[in-house]
């Protein structure tokens, strides 16, 4: 199969601190992995990309500053809330993608990340 | 990637089939049909995917018209837990994220 672990699956900070999302991928090595998060009773949003070894890509409106991304290795991507304020409490989920033989699993997720910053 | 349009809300009695449309009307050629579904409060769960044909695996069957303008996912015997949000999604496979829509709330009842 094809397995993205995400951890913590909750998270309460203080405003000001600082939080740190791992998504790992079990059972196959990713070069890319995606971040998203979700506010409640609305659709995924993506944030970023995550690519091994070099920089993550952000999308238009998503602070590279604040939503640090590190991929280090070929299953491990790292999100890194910064200074996090109570706007920044939401789901945050973690995907990747498996391909090859002998079947395409398509893209992966981790079970989600609830912040929720106080 | 093609933009996909889906109802908002479905309902479906337990037991009988539970069928979700989309439209994709501008799709590419090299692009997959791709379905999910995310449980309340979880991450999204792959369902299947194709280009062409049907598919058919332990979850679900994909239909895809001819004309690859819409295709239809569906759940052969709905219980309570296929209650869930279902994300129709077409993309490339050169690896670039997933881009999700709104989806469809499915709601199955007793």
């Amino acid at each position: 199969g094809a397995v993205v672990s995400q951890h913590p699956s909750r998270v309460i900070c203080k405003s000001g601190t600082s939080v740190k999302i791992e998504c790992r991928s079990l059972d196959f090595q990713a070069t890319t992995m995606f971040w998203y998060r979700q506010f409640p009773k609305k659709s995924l949003m993506l944030m970023a990309t995550s690519n091994e070894g070099s920089k993550a890509t952000y999308e238009q409106g998503v602070e590279k500053d604040k939503f640090l991304i590190n991929h280090a290795s070929l299953t491990l991507s790292t999100l890194t809330v910064t200074s996090a304020h109570p706007e920044d409490s939401s789901f945050y989920i973690c995907s990747a993608r498996k391909q090859g033989q002998p079947r395409d699993y398509g893209y992966t997720f981790g079970s989600g990340t609830r912040l929720t910053v106080v | 990637d093609a933009k996909t349009t889906q109802p908002p809300s479905m309902d479906c009695a337990e037991g009988r089939a539970a069928n979700l449309p989309c439209n994709h009307s501008t799709i590419s050629g090299n692009e997959y049909v791709y379905w999910y579904r995310q449980i309340h409060s979880q991450g999204p769960q792959y369902i299947i995917h194709g280009l062409k044909n049907n598919e058919t695996n332990e979850m679900a069957s994909l239909i895809i018209t001819e004309d690859r303008k819409s295709s239809t996912l569906i759940l052969p015997h709905a219980t309570l837990r296929d209650t869930a949000v279902y994300y129709c999604i077409a993309a490339n496979q050169a690896g670039t994220a997933l881009i999700f829509g709104k989806g469809t709330t499915l709601s199955v009842s007793s």
